[in-house]
């Protein structure tokens, strides 16, 4: 079945750096856009960064820009966010979620999340 | 940067018709998105494009769109309806996705 299985969450220091990972199953991997959203523990849901099927055009939140790098590996069916910088803000789940690569077309389907710590 | 503007919550009788509005600066020139997510759990699209429903959802659930403000309706609410749910755009202007605050849904 289609399916996106985050991992690479956990704790760490501020100032450090974390990669995660999402692996992509059931579906075309390479034909979809994919996104990176965060959700701060008892917040709302913020997006982070997509990147477009083939890779070619990376956009970013504010709030991540110049620290967090998404790429992705269409041979391996896997989605990265490398984060660099951390501070305590970033501390959140961070869910990968795919989107049809057309316009702006709406996230729909969604893995369960790695939770990501920033603390000393 | 554009934002979009929920109620924090919103209650509702079951069986009764819960709507819940997203506000934002000419948000019916856009195609709004619906999530919902429940508590421990990833969030489910529920509207997209203003209006449809992807496979498997119920229709009880649509949307509309116009002016400033988008509109998430479910008719005949459940218990198990009873959740956050999250309106979306693109902000052509800034490159970003944008979320709504969140809606809490209580059914009483």
């Amino acid at each position: 079945q289609v399916q996106l299985v985050e991992s690479g969450g956990g704790v760490v220091q501020p100032g450090r750096s974390l990669r995660l990972s999402c692996v992509a199953s059931g579906f075309t991997f390479s034909s979809y856009s994919m996104h990176w959203v965060r959700q701060a523990p008892g917040k709302g849901l913020e997006w982070v960064t997509l990147i477009s099927y083939d890779g070619s055009k990376k956009y970013y939140a504010d709030s991540v820009k110049g620290r967090f790098t998404i790429s992705r590996d269409n041979s391996k069916n896997t989605l990265y966010l490398q984060m660099n910088s951390l501070r305590s803000e970033d501390t959140a789940l961070y869910y990968c979620a795919r989107a049809p690569p057309f316009g702006n077309a709406a996230f729909d389907i969604w893995g369960q999340g790695t939770m990501v710590t920033v603390s000393s | 940067s554009f934002v979009l503007t929920q109620p924090p919550s919103v209650s509702v009788a079951p069986g009764q018709t819960a709507r819940i509005t997203c506000e934002g600066s000419n948000i019916g020139s856009d195609s709004v998105h619906w999530y919902q997510q429940k508590p421990g759990q990833a969030p489910v699209l529920v509207v997209s494009d203003d209006r449809d429903r992807p496979s498997g959802i119920p229709e009880r659930f649509s949307g509309s769109n116009s002016g400033n403000t988008a509109t998430l309706t479910i008719s005949r609410v459940e218990a198990g309806d009873e959740a956050d749910y999250y309106c979306q755009v693109w902000d052509t202007s800034s490159g970003h996705w944008v979320f709504g605050g969140g809606t809490k849904l209580t059914v009483l």
